[in-house]
């Protein structure tokens, strides 16, 4: 079954770092790149970056630009995005998702909440 | 960077009822690159139109796309009771990738 599957929800404080992880399976890994997408309640969707899942180049949103990093295992065919430095208004919930031949996001990962409190 | 304003903000519609959807931008889209997904509570974006017009792999025929340069539409036929959800825009052809800021079709 071709699917990404993220890991859980994590609770942060402000000024802590994330590291959310989304693996894929059903699917050439390497053969696909992989976005991040984060939407928060009440906003419009935010990319944040992506990676070439097939070399490991990475581009990001000028937004996150020095505090977001994605990186990817392509043994364990997953890819990872960490975020650093959060606050509050990081709260969201966090999507990876593969661009597919038509060229936009044709699979989803379920999504991983991540909210940050003190 | 390329601003995607949605209209409206919410449908209130019937089911059986057709709706039209709408996607501006603040620049021409490149290659029409523009995708419309849907989304239900709890769950991802599903993709439905690619390359302004074209539908996903088993996306009911009753989902349209239509549009060029700056102005889209996502049009659905005839209302089923699964389509009532949160529907976003998404530009694809520059950087930064951008969305629309979705409109809400719910049950009148």
């Amino acid at each position: 079954q071709v699917q990404l599957v993220q890991s859980g929800a994590e609770v942060k404080k402000p000024g802590a770092s994330v590291k959310v992880s989304c693996k894929a399976s059903g699917y050439t890994f390497t053969a696909y790149p992989i976005h991040w997408v984060r939407l928060a309640s009440g906003q419009r969707p935010e990319w944040m970056g992506w990676i070439n899942a097939g070399d490991g180049d990475t581009r990001y949103s000028q937004k996150f630009q020095g505090r977001v990093t994605i990186s990817s295992d392509t043994s364990g065919s997953t890819a990872y995005m960490e975020l650093k430095s959060l606050r509050s208004e990081d709260a969201a919930m966090y999507f990876c998702a593969r661009i597919g031949s038509s060229d936009a996001f044709d699979l989803w990962g379920q999504g991983t909440l991540v909210t940050v409190s003190s | 960077e390329v601003v995607l304003t949605q209209s409206p903000g919410i449908l209130s519609l019937s089911p059986g009822e057709g709706a039209t959807l709408s996607c501006r931008a603040s620049q021409s889209v490149n290659s029409n690159y523009l995708a419309w997904y849907q989304q239900k509570p709890g769950q991802a974006p599903r993709l439905l139109i690619y390359g302004a017009s074209n539908r996903a792999t088993g996306i009911p025929h009753r989902f349209s796309g239509s549009g060029s340069g700056t102005d889209f539409t996502l049009t659905i036929g005839s209302l089923e009771p699964e389509d009532f959800a949160v529907y976003f825009c998404q530009q694809y052809g520059s950087s930064p990738l951008t969305f629309g800021g979705g409109t809400k079709v719910e049950i009148k």
